[in-house]
């Protein structure tokens, strides 16, 4: 079945850099791109940017423009998440999920999460 | 580029059936028909209800329907049910010049 698996929980000291990871199966991983979606506790949603694992193109959202690089490594299935100058409002569990891809704009399934605390 | 609008909460009782609004504009939520869906029980992630404003993906209840007019797009939840007690977030395309996102501020749904 189709699985995202991302990597385990951070903690980081502000102005520090994490790199989250999400590792595909049970799809051609150069089908589909990956997107990044965050959620500050008890908050919603945010989408953060996605990565065309085709041709590694990408498109941030503008408030992370700078601070955020989302990479993919075709070998190993597996996207990347590096947010840099970390803030305590980086807080967050941040998700990767399959999509947008040629079939549609959605996201379906989604990882389990990964929470990065900043933190002093 | 600013979070679509949904109600904070909504509530019915079992069998009952409940509608959440998200309200954009023209660049998102009225000028594309890429409006999806998404429920989220606490501590889970997001799953994938509605695409394309009205198609259900396989697996989904249909109980489960969504549309939209202008720049407001709508779940509709038939029927409701105690599992279905969860937050819902709408999600729109808003690119044209640009390939990007916006969810909305999400909708905590309360079976009572």
């Amino acid at each position: 079945q189709v699985q995202l698996v991302q990597s385990g929980a951070e903690v980081k000291k502000p102005g520090a850099s994490v790199k989250v990871s999400c590792k595909a199966s049970g799809y051609t991983f150069t089908s589909y791109g990956i997107s990044w979606v965050r959620q500050a506790p008890g908050q919603g949603l945010e989408w953060m940017g996605w990565i065309s694992a085709y041709n590694g193109n990408t498109n941030y959202a503008q408030k992370l423009q700078g601070r955020v690089t989302m990479t993919t490594d075709t070998s190993t299935s597996t996207a990347y998440m590096e947010l840099r100058s970390l803030r305590s409002d980086d807080t967050a569990v941040y998700y990767c999920a399959r999509g947008p891809s040629r079939a549609g704009n959605w996201f379906d399934p989604w990882g389990q999460g990964t929470l990065v605390t900043v933190s002093s | 580029q600013s979070a679509l609008t949904q109600p904070a909460s909504v509530s019915g009782s079992p069998g009952q059936s409940i509608t959440i609004s998200c309200t954009g504009t023209s660049s998102d939520v009225g000028g594309y028909n890429y409006v999806s869906w998404y429920q989220q029980h606490p501590g889970k992630a997001p799953k994938l209800m509605i695409y394309d404003v009205s198609k259900r993906p396989s697996g989904v209840s249909n109980r489960f329907s969504g549309s939209k007019s202008g720049n407001t797009a709508s779940l509709t939840i038939s029927g409701l049910q105690a599992e279905d007690e969860a937050d819902y977030y709408c999600c729109s395309y808003a690119g044209s010049s640009t390939f990007r996102y916006v969810f909305g501020t999400g909708t905590k749904v309360t079976v009572l």
